[in-house]
């Protein structure tokens, strides 16, 4: 079965740093866009970015565009965000969350369990 | 954007009875490309319908989506204990992604 473990959340600074990590497995990764959506404490989900399976697309939500950068190393089955500027409306479960098809149908038959990242002085 | 708006907010009834579930858009869904997940508390969301009507894969027929344009509608005939849970819709046919506020299935 499809499996896909986030890693990297934790407690950050207002203007910090992180970077989110999830491995995939069990699937062709490469074959499939990949995003990550999050979940404000109490909130209903939010897209965030998404990435092509080659890589040569991205993109953004507005409320994170210049901030959030999306990556993927198919080598790895391994996709990452680095997110930059944090503040504190970006405190949430971020999932990463895997394309249905593969012709980026841009919705999310597969999810991983969650990272929290809370971003607070 | 395409903004979604779910309602009611939370849905009261008994096992056993049919819940009706509303997604309305801002403006047309194109293709129908509108899909729904169900979240248990402290899980993450699980794909059931998309295309607005065609069920995810080992989805119960229990659960059934209908609507075109702007306005779907989920339906589950029958709640089952474990169809308590918060369920969200999603537009896939433009950019940004969106998503609905939720509709939460509570038992009455």
């Amino acid at each position: 079965e499809v499996q896909l473990v986030e890693s990297g959340g934790g407690l950050v600074q207002p203007g910090g740093s992180l970077r989110l990590s999830c491995v995939a497995s069990r699937f062709f990764f490469s074959n499939y866009a990949m995003s990550w959506v999050r979940q404000a404490p109490g909130k209903g989900l939010q897209w965030v970015s998404t990435i092509s399976g080659s890589g040569g697309s991205t993109y953004y939500a507005d409320s994170v565009k210049g901030r959030f950068t999306i990556s993927r190393d198919n080598s790895k089955n391994t996709l990452y965000v680095q997110m930059n500027s944090l503040r504190a409306e970006d405190t949430a479960v971020y999932y990463c969350a895997k394309d249905y098809g593969t012709s980026g149908w841009y919705l999310f038959d597969r999810w991983g369990q969650g990272t929290p990242v809370t971003v607070s002085s | 954007d395409i903004v979604l708006t779910q309602s009611p907010g939370t849905l009261s009834l008994s096992p056993g009875e049919r819940a009706t579930l509303s997604c309305r858009a801002s403006q047309s869904v194109s293709n129908n490309f509108l899909a729904w997940y169900q979240q248990n508390p402290g899980q993450a969301p699980r794909l059931l319908l998309y295309g607005a009507s065609s069920r995810a894969t080992g989805i119960p027929d229990r659960f059934s989506g209908s609507g075109s344009g702007t306005d779907f509608t989920l339906t589950i005939s029958r709640l089952e204990p474990e169809d308590f849970a918060v369920y969200y819709c999603q537009q896939y046919a433009g950019s940004p992604l969106t998503f609905g506020g939720g509709t939460k299935v509570e038992i009455k």
